[in-house]
């Protein structure tokens, strides 16, 4: 059982552009929703989070968009670099109890930024 | 450097030998997991650690073992490797105060023949 769904699988921008993913989440229990950055041959670094008290969080070109009630968060990357090619994760994780520190994982997006 | 190391990078075994992965961090970070990734599934959760001696299972534990006998440590244990056990593995640590980011070391890419 998914219960983090993340679109599309792949996706080419080109450079420039605005890059969208998309992810849905079933568990009404997490309060943390972070985006980690995966380059080949390296481990997932987290990018951004947000947590379900706000709407949208900017960090530079990124930026989270949180839909509480609609249980949807996807990832904004704009003017869209070569250098942003890589794998995106976004996750899901609640700080009840046991499960503290565990993440859900969507399934992934790889994202290439044509020059 | 702050940093997740694991060792070995690439493995390549037969099945049924037994193989241990190792995973050392040096934040002391009380939080350590073990996650194995595969393509169209993300990353799954394996087993975690709250502190030392005290482990739990996560998602996908059938197959594997972990031990947690000093903080900076959690070594990932198969002890009858299978070909479905094929996967890159990541060894991730994080406080439990504060921030929620969890580090990941660099990966462990395992051919089970």
């Amino acid at each position: 059982q998914q219960q983090v769904k993340q679109s599309p699988q792949s996706l080419i921008v080109q450079k420039g552009g605005i890059s969208i993913i998309n992810c849905a989440y079933e568990n009404t229990a997490f309060d943390y929703f972070p985006w980690y950055q995966q380059f080949p041959g390296k481990g997932p670094a987290l990018l951004i989070a947000i947590r379900p008290d706000v709407s949208e969080k900017k960090e530079g070109r990124f930026t989270i968009s949180f839909n509480k009630s609609a249980k949807q968060f996807s990832l904004h990357i704009m003017d869209s670099q070569p250098g942003d090619s890589a794998t995106y994760f976004c996750a899901a994780a609640y700080a009840g109890g046991t499960s503290y520190g565990k993440l859900t994982f969507g399934q992934g997006t790889i994202l290439t930024v044509h020059p | 450097e702050a940093q997740v190391t694991q060792n070995p990078r690439y493995l390549i075994t037969v099945t049924g030998k037994k193989l241990t992965v190792t995973c050392s961090q040096n934040m002391n970070h009380e939080y350590m997991s073990w996650y194995r990734q595969d393509p169209g599934l993300g990353l799954r959760q394996i087993y975690y650690s709250m502190n030392v001696e005290v482990t739990d299972k996560g998602d996908v534990p059938e197959g594997y073992k972990v031990s947690r006998k000093e903080k900076r440590n959690f070594p990932l244990i198969l002890e009858s490797p299978s070909p479905n056990q094929t996967s890159l593995y990541f060894c991730a640590s994080s406080t439990r105060q504060g921030s929620r980011e969890q580090y990941f070391g660099p990966g462990t890419r395992l051919t089970v023949t």
